[in-house]
Formats: C-alpha cells, sequence, structure tokens
C-alpha cells in the first residue's frame, strides 16, 4: 500500500537557521511527490513538487525539497527560516497506479522563533 | 490563479440533521475533492469526482454523499450529522492534464455538529 509518513510532530528552529522538514514515503513505482503548506484558518497551499528529473526540486517562498530514491525520502529544506514561515506542513504522494487519489502525511507543525 | 470557494467558513448544526456543504471552482477542473482534517490524522479523503455526476468514494464515505451536477460545483452532504462528524472540511480541485498536477484547496469549512 502507498503511504507517506512525516516522522515530526513538531519541529522548531529559530529564524535565520536553515529548516528541514523530513518526509519518508513508500510506493510502487515511480513516486510523485509534493509538498504543501497550511497557514492558520486557510485551505493547503502547494508549495512544491518532485516528478522525475534532478534531485534538488525548488518551490516557493524560498522553499526546496531533495529527492532519495534509496532513502525514500522527500525532505523539504530553507537555508535560512522567517517567523513568517511558521505553518503546517504536509507532504502528500500521488497514487500513480492509475487512480485519482493523492495521500497526505499527518503533518509537521513549524514554529520559527524570532 | 485557481479559486476553489467553499460556501460557509464556519457551520453549527445539530445532531439528526442533513447537511450539506458546498464548493465552487473557477478553472475548468476536472477533478474535484472532498477531504476532512482532524488534529494528527492529516487529510482523509471523503469522495472524489473526475466528471460531471461521476463520483468515487475515498477512504472514509461512510454517513456522506455527494453531488455534481456542474463541472464547477460538488457539494458534500451529511446524510444525518453525528457529533463525530466535527471537523475542518476541505474541498480541492486539480486539473486531469497528466498525474503531477497539485491540487488547488479551499479555505475550509469548520463544521461543528452539536
Amino acid at each position: 500500500a502507498q503511504s507517506v509518513a512525516q516522522p515530526e510532530d513538531q519541529v522548531n528552529v529559530a529564524e535565520g537557521n536553515p529548516l528541514t522538514v523530513k518526509c519518508t514515503y513508500s510506493v510502487s513505482g515511480n513516486p510523485y511527490l509534493f509538498w504543501y503548506v497550511q497557514y492558520p484558518n486557510r485551505g493547503l497551499q502547494f508549495l512544491l513538487k518532485y516528478i522525475t528529473g534532478d534531485n534538488l526540486v525548488k518551490g516557493s517562498y524560498g522553499f526546496e525539497a531533495e529527492f532519495n530514491k534509496s532513502q525514500t525520502s522527500f525532505h523539504l529544506k530553507k537555508p535560512s527560516a522567517l517567523v513568517s514561515d511558521s505553518a503546517l506542513y504536509f507532504c502528500a504522494v500521488r497514487d500513480n497506479t492509475g487512480g485519482f487519489k493523492t495521500i497526505f502525511g499527518a503533518g509537521t507543525r513549524l514554529f520559527v522563533k524570532a | 490563479d485557481v479559486k476553489v470557494t467553499q460556501s460557509s467558513r464556519y457551520l453549527v448544526k445539530r445532531t439528526g440533521e442533513k447537511v450539506f456543504l458546498e464548493c465552487v471552482q473557477d478553472m475548468d477542473h476536472e477533478n474535484m475533492f472532498w477531504y476532512r482534517q482532524d488534529p494528527g490524522l492529516g487529510l482523509r479523503l471523503i469522495y472524489f469526482s473526475y466528471d460531471v455526476k461521476m463520483k468515487e468514494k475515498g477512504d472514509i464515505p461512510e454517513g456522506y454523499s455527494v453531488s455534481r451536477e456542474k463541472k464547477e460545483r460538488f457539494s458534500l452532504i451529511l446524510e444525518s450529522a453525528s457529533t463525530n462528524q466535527t471537523s475542518m472540511y476541505l474541498c480541492a480541485s486539480s486539473s486531469l492534464t497528466g498525474d503531477s498536477q497539485p491540487q488547488h484547496f479551499g479555505d475550509g469549512t469548520r463544521l461543528s455538529i452539536l
């Protein structure tokens, strides 16, 4: 069965420091991977995706993600965190067996302290 | 920009009532989805639709039904509301073009069943 795991419920980082939000996945075949962000009282917003090609994917708001096939991971990174990055982050994997479903992780809450 | 609009941000209903949640998208997307979001559980798919009058059950369809009479509108119906259906409900849409298209979300409806 396809699945995605976010091992950390919460990540704390100081403003200006690099941040990493972890994600691992389990899929059959080639994965389509996504990161979304959710600010308070809002829906999810798309940040970036990996389909194929370069293992380092760049997205919105200075975020990037590194795809690692051998470790089945797709960690979200940012070189210098901002207080405004504080939000809930979701990793997701697309069902690539011919269906329409996207499977979401449980989410990781990021706190950036000034 | 894609806009997905959910008719209510907050809704309070009573046990046993029939509840309608409405969602409209303005980008002519073929796919539409209803999720519920609960803390620690991420997003769980209730139903999705890939065309007018077409619907598919997601992971937790029990107690819900959907209607898609027009391409831009996807309605979620709680047939007889129960307290365990108190949750945040998110509607999303995506293009049918390829498997790699991200989903676009509305801002959610926070539903309380008393």
